[in-house]
Order: C-alpha cells, then structure tokens, then sequence
C-alpha cells in the first residue's frame, strides 16, 4: 500500500517569512495530494491540493508543487501569518474511482513566531 | 451545502465496553470514508463505502471494529469491545467522484 512521509515534524518560522513542509510518496500510482490544515480540537480543513497531471498550483499566500519522478510534493507558505499556525499533514491517494481513501503523513506542527 | 455531520462529539467509556459512532455525509455524496486518528498522527484509513458496499476495509480491525451504511447515506461505526488504545478521533468523510474530502468534526473517544 501506499506510505507517505513528511517532514519536518516542527517547524518555526518568523512571521513575515516562508515556510516549506515536504512529503514523499511511494505509490507511483497515485495521483491525487492533498493539504490539509488542522487546528487543535477541529476538523482537517482541505488548503489545497494537486493532481498529478499538474507541477504546480498556486492559491494567493499557498503554493504545492508536485515532482512525479522523484515522487516527492511540497507545501510552500509565504508572508506567514500568526493565524497559520496549525498542523498540516499532506495525503496522496489514486482517486478516480475504487479504493480511494486518502494516505495521510505524520504531520507537521508549523509555528508562527511574532 | 451541509457538511458531515457526526455524533456524539465525545465519549468516554470503560475498557471492554461497546461504542457506536453515526455519521451522516453531504447530501449526494456516494463515498463515505470513516478514518481513526490518534492524538499527534495523522488519519487512518478505516474502511471506505460506495454507496451501502465496502470498497476498502483493509486497516479495520475486524475481531473488534465494524461498520454498516445499510441504505447508502448514514453510517455507524462501531467498537466492540473496546481497547485502551482505541482511544482517539474518530473523523467521518465524504466525497463526490474526482472531487474534494469533506471532513466531519468527529468523535472524541476517551477508553478508560
């Protein structure tokens, strides 16, 4: 099955400046990866996400992009702000139709420092 | 558009007892996913349903864990007997062909 690895677990970074939160996959397969964002005691909010026919999207502050070769994508925040603080944890998932429940990464705990 | 809606929000319950979890997705969702996430991991995919049949249920334990969409809308999950290391959220999901995962708020399970 699939096996998604993120990192970094923790990461603080100065209000005002990016941050970037990295996952791996390893189903060459899968072709849906997506972000979520996840405040203490709620629900996992979908941020964005990516499908595998693109390298790219970008959503005003929040970018992802996707390198299918390496099977690698990535979570790019810019301007942070102190309401970003959250965990966020990417999944990657074959989507289309069949068994299509997402694979989710540990996590990664993003601190805005003010 | 409602979300998914689950209940109860909380529960607390004594080891080798029994717990059930509703769940009712957006209206016009045919998958519905239940996942288990433990206190700082991520998700796990527990089962997933396409309309009132199993697609995937690979990670459920089934001597204890079950589940049922009997008409293709609302679903339980439920824990018999329960463990101490059950204890965790229990987050419902749904979605539309090609099309986003909705998440409910979930239940907050606490085995004692």
């Amino acid at each position: 099955g699939e096996n998604v690895e993120q990192h970094p677990s923790t990461l603080s970074v100065q209000e005002g400046d990016s941050a970037v939160i990295k996952c791996t996959y390893s189903d060459s397969a899968s072709n849906y990866f997506p972000w979520y964002k996840q405040e203490l005691g709620k629900r996992p909010q979908l941020i964005i996400d990516i499908r595998s026919n693109v390298g790219e999207k970008k959503d005003q502050r929040i970018a992802v992009t996707l390198n299918k070769t390496a099977k690698h994508f990535s979570l790019h925040i810019t301007e942070t702000q102190p309401e970003d603080s959250a965990v966020y944890f990417c999944a990657a998932t074959v989507s289309g139709g069949g068994a299509d429940g997402l694979t989710f990464g540990k996590g990664t705990h993003l601190i805005i420092q003010p | 558009e409602a979300g998914v809606a689950q209940s109860p929000r909380y529960k607390i319950i004594e080891k080798r007892q029994s717990v059930a979890f509703w769940c009712n997705p957006i209206s016009g969702h045919a998958t519905l996913y239940w996942y288990q996430q433990i206190l700082g991991q991520g998700p796990k995919l527990l089962i997933q349903f396409q309309n009132n049949g199993v697609v995937d249920d690979s990670q459920l334990p089934k001597d204890r864990f079950s589940a049922e969409r009997l008409k293709g809308v609302d679903s339980t999950l439920k824990i018999q007997p329960a463990k101490l290391e059950d204890s965790a959220v229990y987050l419902c999901a749904s979605s539309q062909p090609l099309g986003g995962y909705t998440f409910g708020s979930g239940t907050r399970l606490t085995v004692v």
